[in-house]
């Protein structure tokens, strides 16, 4: 156990819905990435908040958006969904940003859009 | 961008016998770090195992050492005395020694099922 919680852990629905996913870091990290692994993409990052602020943006598209609590949890949300957008999120926290630190991963959630 | 590649996208291995999983990696930066990740069927992303570049020593975590070679940009994965439980799927992953544009992320190869067999 990482440490690192995401709720919910399967979720499914239809095209076009809205979802949010939420992901609660290891006790005293600060730092949350978020990942997509598809098969057709692989595992990707997405996006990364620190104490509240966005960080770094990878290829997240624009129909996503992230938050980043001030309790330090985080949420992604996925508005318009596609069957493309169909895979596994990751959350992973670190302590900060220091270059050394490492990143635990949560289980993911599992998204399918019928 | 950096990118990771895993040419193998399947591997086999007898249990008590070892096997090397190859990755190489494009970059210009002299400052990163290398990782090994492990996913077994749970899903779960579990480390295995992290490289330092400006470390010349290789890593090494139990059965599991890393022969990196940072002029030929490779840096693969040995597994001695394999068990039933090193099945899984495992990926490369590089990360930048400093922030830049993706901050800290990780950047991940396809991966390599690795199937071992009694």
């Amino acid at each position: 156990d990482s440490g690192v919680t995401q709720t919910p852990k399967h979720l499914i629905t239809a095209t076009g819905q809205r979802v949010t996913l939420r992901c609660s870091p290891r006790s005293g990290d600060l730092s949350v990435y978020w990942y997509q692994q598809s098969l057709d993409q692989g595992l990707q990052f997405l996006i990364q908040y620190y104490n509240g602020e966005e960080r770094a943006k990878g290829n997240i598209l624009e129909r996503f958006s992230a938050q980043q609590f001030p309790d330090l949890h985080s949420e992604l949300n996925l508005s318009s969904l596609e069957l493309g957008d169909s895979a596994l999120y990751f959350c992973a926290s670190s302590v900060g940003l220091e270059r050394s630190n490492e990143q635990f991963f949560g289980p993911g959630t599992r998204l399918t859009v019928l | 961008a950096q990118t990771v590649t895993q040419s193998q996208p399947e591997m086999s291995v007898q249990e008590a016998e070892t096997v090397t999983l190859s990755c190489t990696y494009d970059t210009s930066e002299s400052d990163y770090y290398l990782f090994w990740y492990k996913q077994p069927p749970s899903r779960q992303m579990i480390l295995v195992i992290r490289q330092e570049a400006y470390k010349q020593q290789n890593a090494t975590e139990n059965r599991f050492s890393v022969n990196f070679q940072k002029a030929a940009k490779s840096f693969s994965l040995k597994i001695s005395d394999s068990q039933l439980g090193d099945a899984a799927m495992y990926f490369c992953a590089y990360r930048s020694g400093g922030p830049g544009g993706s901050g800290y992320a990780l950047n991940f190869g396809k991966g390599t099922s690795l199937l071992v067999t009694p």
